[in-house]
């Protein structure tokens, strides 16, 4: 089935150390985004890109980059990680005609 | 930039009684309306979306509401099981083509048995 992946599942990292979190897509789909979820705070979105060319900013992307390296290809990095991004990591895909997005499985993040 | 608000944070129904949470936004140009269930461990997932032009939709036991004037969007379970306990999410978003999704801050839904 077609669905969206995340690599790793989890990660215990360091404070100032630089990580890659990666979301794969065999959905077809043309739009991605990467979300951060906190207990009582949501979903709250960091980047987004509607195509391999667009990359956009979201409600939280200070300390956080982003690279589409195809289609189906959209990474999150950390360039030194911090205790307080300490989260859980959502990617989602959709279609630009539909609204509706998917979500990967997400990938917990543990900075000591 | 686009608000939602959610409430409540958190509820506890007896199992088939009905289950309502609440989402007010603030952007009056948001047009889209969907609702996430997220259960524990999982990906959030669609459940039901309502879009600007339609004040309420409904899909077996699940039903949404929406008041534009009022700028509010409620989330109805009737009949509810044990399966329906689980994390639901409102969110807003602009214009068809800018699908920037604004979420709520979650309502955890307990059924009790």
């Amino acid at each position: 089935d077609a669905d969206v992946t995340q690599t790793p599942r989890n990660r215990i990292t360091k404070t100032g150390k630089r990580i890659m979190l990666e979301c794969s897509q065999t959905k077809g789909h043309d739009r991605m985004y990467w979300y951060r979820q906190d207990p009582g705070l949501g979903l709250r979105l960091i980047y987004y890109s509607f195509d391999v060319k667009d990359i956009n900013k979201g409600e939280i992307s200070d300390g956080y980059s982003v690279s589409r390296q195809a289609q189906a290809k959209f990474s999150l990095s950390l360039e030194s990680a911090i205790p307080n991004q300490t989260a859980l990591y959502f990617c989602a895909t959709s279609f630009h005609s539909q609204e509706t997005q998917y979500f990967g499985p997400g990938t917990r993040l543990l900075v000591l | 930039g686009e608000n939602v608000e959610q409430h409540p944070s958190t509820l506890s129904v007896q199992e088939g009684d009905s289950a309502v949470i609440k989402c007010t936004y603030s952007d009056s140009a948001s047009n889209y309306f969907p609702w996430y269930k997220q259960e524990l461990g999982k990906r959030p997932q669609l459940i039901i979306d309502i879009r600007s032009n339609v004040g309420e939709k409904k899909d077996q036991r699940i039903a949404v509401t929406l008041n534009k004037t009022a700028k509010h969007f409620s989330l109805h379970i009737t009949e509810t099981q044990p399966e329906d306990s689980a994390v639901y999410f409102c969110a807003a978003s602009e214009n068809f083509g800018n699908e920037k999704l604004t979420f709520g801050t979650g309502t955890r839904l307990t059924i009790i048995p």
